[in-house]
Formats: structure tokens, sequence, C-alpha cells
């Protein structure tokens, strides 16, 4: 069966640093999101993305970050300037539609 | 503003007993309501939701929209039902985020 796949599993950067955090949604998948859990907190919505463009963001999603589907599979979140607080689980999810989004395994980022 | 409400943040039943993890939504249209679960060391996964009326894993939810609730039941608890519950909603239409609860860890014991 076809999974969501996200890289790196961890990530630990320094403050100030930019990271790039990658999925490769199902193929045929046509809407593509990023969410975040704080440690302790619930699952939050960052970002939707359907025909190459921003379908919707939430005020978590500042200048700060950005998304982008470089090529037919990837999925990238990049965080420019990481701060204490981005420290997460960040997870990304694709649909086909509005019905079942279906969940990467997560990559959990540390910022020192 | 859409709000989904676990009141729950643990429930820990013995094997056999039956379990009913509780959720309220606060949101003023018609929203499409669903339970993920996430078993230890393992991905979020859909477990079910309204619009499907189906019975997964002998779970079942019923929307209540006068109560605003949408409460995951099962009659039996097994042990491999230990996981972590997340109730979660969106406002339908073209929107599709998920607005999710805080979750419900659920320990089910021998």
């Amino acid at each position: 069966e076809p999974e969501v796949t996200q890289t790196p599993s961890h990530q630990v950067t320094q403050m100030g640093q930019e990271v790039i955090l990658r999925c490769v949604p199902i193929s045929n998948h046509l809407y593509f999101y990023w969410y975040r859990q704080i440690l302790g907190q619930k699952v939050e919505f960052l970002v939707s993305f359907y025909n190459n463009e921003i379908s919707e963001k939430s005020e978590i999603f500042d200048d700060q970050f950005s998304v982008e589907r470089p090529d037919g599979s990837n999925f990238t979140l990049k965080i420019r300037s990481t701060k204490l607080e981005d420290s997460a689980m960040y997870f990304c999810a694709s649909s086909v539609g509005g019905e079942t989004q279906y969940f990467g395994p997560g990559t959990r980022l540390l910022v020192l | 503003a859409q709000r989904v409400t676990q009141p729950e943040k643990l429930l820990s039943v013995f094997k056999g007993a039956p379990v009913e993890l509780k959720c309220n939504y606060s949101y003023s249209g018609s929203p499409e309501l669903f339970w993920y679960v996430q078993y230890s060391r393992q991905r979020l996964q859909l477990l079910l939701r309204h619009i499907s009326r189906e019975s997964i894993k002998g779970f079942t939810a019923d929307l209540n929209k006068g109560e605003t609730s949408f409460h995951l039941k099962k009659p039996f608890a097994q042990e491999e039902d230990s996981a972590m519950y997340y109730c979660a909603l969106t406002s339908g239409g073209s929107n599709y985020k998920l607005t999710f609860g805080k979750g419900t860890l659920l320990t089910v014991n021998p």
C-alpha cells in the first residue's frame, strides 16, 4: 500500500539556521498539507497546497515558512531562520480530495 | 472559529470493558468529523469519519449535532486498541484543513 514518506526522521539545528523538511506524498494525490505538533500539545495545521499554490495557511505559517513542490514527487517545507519555538514534530499529509488525509511518519525538529 | 475538545487526556480500561472517548466540537456550519488513531511508533491514520457511518475495528461514532459531539465507542475493548486517539474536523466544502483535539491516550489493561 502506498504511503507518505518524510525525510529526515530527526533533525537538530542551531537557532537561526535554515531547515528543509522533505515529503513524498502518495503519487496520485492532489492536495498536500503540513501540520506540526509541539511536544505535549495538539496537532496544528500549518498550510495546504493544491494546484501548485498555497490554498490555505494558518497564523503560524508566517514569512519564515515556505512550501514548494519542486518536481512531480517532492513537497518541501522550508523554515528560513529557525527559532527555539519551532522545535516540534512536523507531519506531511496528502489526499486525493477532501476525504481521508494520509499522514507521513513525521520529522522531529529540535532547534538549539 | 472551529474547535475540538477532548476532555480526557488519559483513559484506562480493562480488556473486555466498554470504552467511550469523548469529543465535542464547536463550529457554526456543518463540519465533517473524523477520528484518527496513532498506535505506538506508528503514524497517524484515519480510524473513521462520520460521513461513511462505518464500524472500523469494532469502533463506532455518531455525530450528535444537538450536543455537538462525536464520541467514539467500542463495546468490548481489546489490548491492541491501546493508542492515542484524536478527534478532528474540517469545515467542509473545499476547505480541507483538519482541526484536531488534544488527543486521548487509551490504555487497555489485560
